[in-house]
């Protein structure tokens, strides 16, 4: 039933390390975002796919790599992870054009240490 | 750069008070404003949202007023209950279409106290 699910829920690793988030979407949406939250709840987009094409490409380092592999996933995978790294990660989806509303995954908090 | 600055930060309100949570943008060109609030351990939801072209929108406890020449929008919650203690965030969307690109405020932490 769950609308947009990512996993995992917790991410603990070392400095370094390189890993995967997986997010995906059963509203039929064509469009999905992954979005970063720090620790004072700012919320910024990073990335942005309509039918598997990237549409929005914030300044973020290229250490950090969208794929999605149909338009209901989109994973991110970060490589060589720093401690600036840690926050909160979001997935969201959408339709596309005109108001439509962004729905919003619960999250992947990443801790680096 | 901060397109949309939100304020304030924190909020404590009496239960059955006023809530209001306040928004000013930079850019005119953003066209579609949603509020989106946050509990702990969830990711954001939609609230409410306006357009430019109304100057209010209310939808039960909820009230977006929107200012377009003072650049500036604010949430309202009447009768704030406990259940209303979350994060608030409002956001701004630009004209574009296929620009789905939604520019936060910095939030507002809403502590409703019995």
């Amino acid at each position: 039933d769950t609308a947009v699910s990512q996993t995992p829920k917790y991410l603990v690793t070392q400095m370094g390390n390189d890993k995967s988030i997986k997010c995906e979407q059963n509203l039929g949406h064509d469009t999905m975002y992954w979005y970063k939250q720090d620790s004072k709840k700012f919320l910024k987009i990073m990335f942005s796919y309509n039918n598997k094409e990237l549409i929005i490409n914030e300044t973020v380092p290229n250490r950090f790599s969208p794929k999605s592999p149909d338009k209901a996933h989109l994973n991110l995978h970060i490589n060589s992870l720093e401690l600036g790294d840690s926050a909160v990660y979001f997935c969201a989806s959408s339709r596309r054009g005109g108001d439509q509303p962004q729905h919003f995954g619960d999250g992947t908090r990443l801790s680096i240490l | 750069q901060q397109q949309v600055k939100q304020s304030p930060q924190s909020l404590i309100v009496q239960k059955g008070g006023i809530s209001i949570i306040n928004c000013a943008y930079e850019n005119t060109a953003f066209d579609y404003f949603p509020w989106y609030q946050q509990f702990p351990g969830k990711g954001p939801a939609l609230l409410i949202a306006i357009r430019p072209d109304v100057s209010e929108k209310k939808e039960g406890r909820f009230t977006i007023s929107f200012n377009k020449s003072a650049k500036q929008f604010s949430l309202h919650i009447m009768d704030s209950q406990p259940g209303d203690s979350a994060t608030y965030f409002c956001a701004a969307k630009g004209p574009n279409f296929g620009n789905e690109k939604l520019t936060f405020g910095t939030g507002t932490r809403l502590t409703i106290i019995p």
